[in-house]
C-alpha cells in the first residue's frame, strides 16, 4: 500500500526567504506521480506542482519547485522568496498509476502549516 | 473553462439525521468525481470515486453512500448520521485520462457537524 509522510507539523519562515517542506513516499510501483497541494484556512485545495516518476528534471511552477530524488523517494517542496500568502496547509500526495485506469486516487499525507512572519 | 460547485459550504446535524452533499461541475463532460474527507486537523482520505454515470467505487466502507445521476453531479448522503462523521467534505473532479499527471481540482468544501 502506498504511503506519504510529512513529518513537520508546522514550519515558520521569515518573508523573502526560501523554505522547504519535507515529503517521503513509499510505493512499489515503478509509475506513479507526485503532487503538492496548498490548503489555505477558507479550506479549498489548491494545486501548486506534479512530478510523474519517470520525470528526470525536477518540476518547478514559479516560486514552487519540487525536489525529488528517486532513490530517496522524497519528493520536497522549496518555495523560494516567501510571500505572506503563502500561510497555509501544505499537502504531499501520490498517485500510483498501476491499477487505477483513468482515476487519479490520490494518497494524502498529513500536511504541514508554514507560518510566514515579517 | 471547468469550475466545480459544491453545496451546502456548511451543515450542522443531530445525530441521526440524514445527509446530502451536492456537487457539481461546468464546463467538461465525462469527469471523474470524487468525494474526500479530511477530520480535523488531518490529510485527506478518499471515500468515494467515480468514472461514469451510476459507477461507484467505495475505498472506504462507512455510514455513507455516493450516487451519480447524471454525468457532472455527484452526491454524498447518509440515511443516519454519526457523531463520526463530523468532518470537512471535498469534491474534486478530473479528466479520464491514464495520464500520470491527472490533476484533481476540488470545490471548495462542505463542514459537517453532527451532534
Amino acid at each position: 500500500a502506498q504511503k506519504i509522510t510529512q513529518t513537520q507539523p508546522g514550519m515558520f519562515v521569515q518573508e523573502k526567504e526560501a523554505v522547504t517542506l519535507d515529503c517521503t513516499y513509499d510505493t512499489s510501483d515503478q509509475s506513479y506521480g507526485l503532487f503538492w497541494y496548498k490548503q489555505p484556512s477558507s479550506g479549498e485545495m489548491i494545486f501548486l506542482i506534479y512530478q510523474g516518476s519517470y520525470d528526470e528534471q525536477n518540476a518547478t511552477e514559479g516560486r514552487y519547485s519540487l525536489n525529488f530524488q528517486k532513490a530517496r523517494k522524497s519528493a520536497n517542496l522549496v518555495i523560494s522568496a516567501s510571500q505572506l500568502g503563502d500561510s497555509a496547509m501544505y499537502f504531499c500526495a501520490m498517485r500510483e498509476v498501476k491499477g487505477s485506469g483513468t482515476a487519479s486516487k490520490l494518497t494524502f499525507g498529513t500536511g504541514t502549516r508554514l507560518q510566514v512572519t515579517l | 473553462s471547468q469550475t466545480i460547485h459544491q453545496w451546502p459550504a456548511t451543515l450542522v446535524q443531530p445525530v441521526g439525521s440524514p445527509l446530502s452533499l451536492e456537487c457539481t461541475v461546468e464546463g467538461t463532460s465525462n469527469p471523474n468525481l470524487y468525494w474526500y474527507r479530511q477530520a480535523a486537523g488531518r490529510g485527506l482520505q478518499l471515500l468515494f470515486y467515480s468514472v461514469g454515470i451510476g459507477q461507484i467505487s467505495s475505498e472506504v466502507p462507512q455510514n455513507l453512500s455516493a450516487s451519480r445521476p447524471q454525468d457532472r453531479q455527484f452526491i454524498l448522503s447518509s440515511k443516519k448520521l454519526l457523531l463520526s462523521d463530523s468532518g470537512f467534505y471535498l469534491c474534486a473532479w478530473s479528466f479520464p485520462t491514464h495520464s500520470g499527471a491527472n490533476v484533481l481540482t476540488f470545490g471548495a468544501g462542505s463542514r459537517l457537524t453532527v451532534l
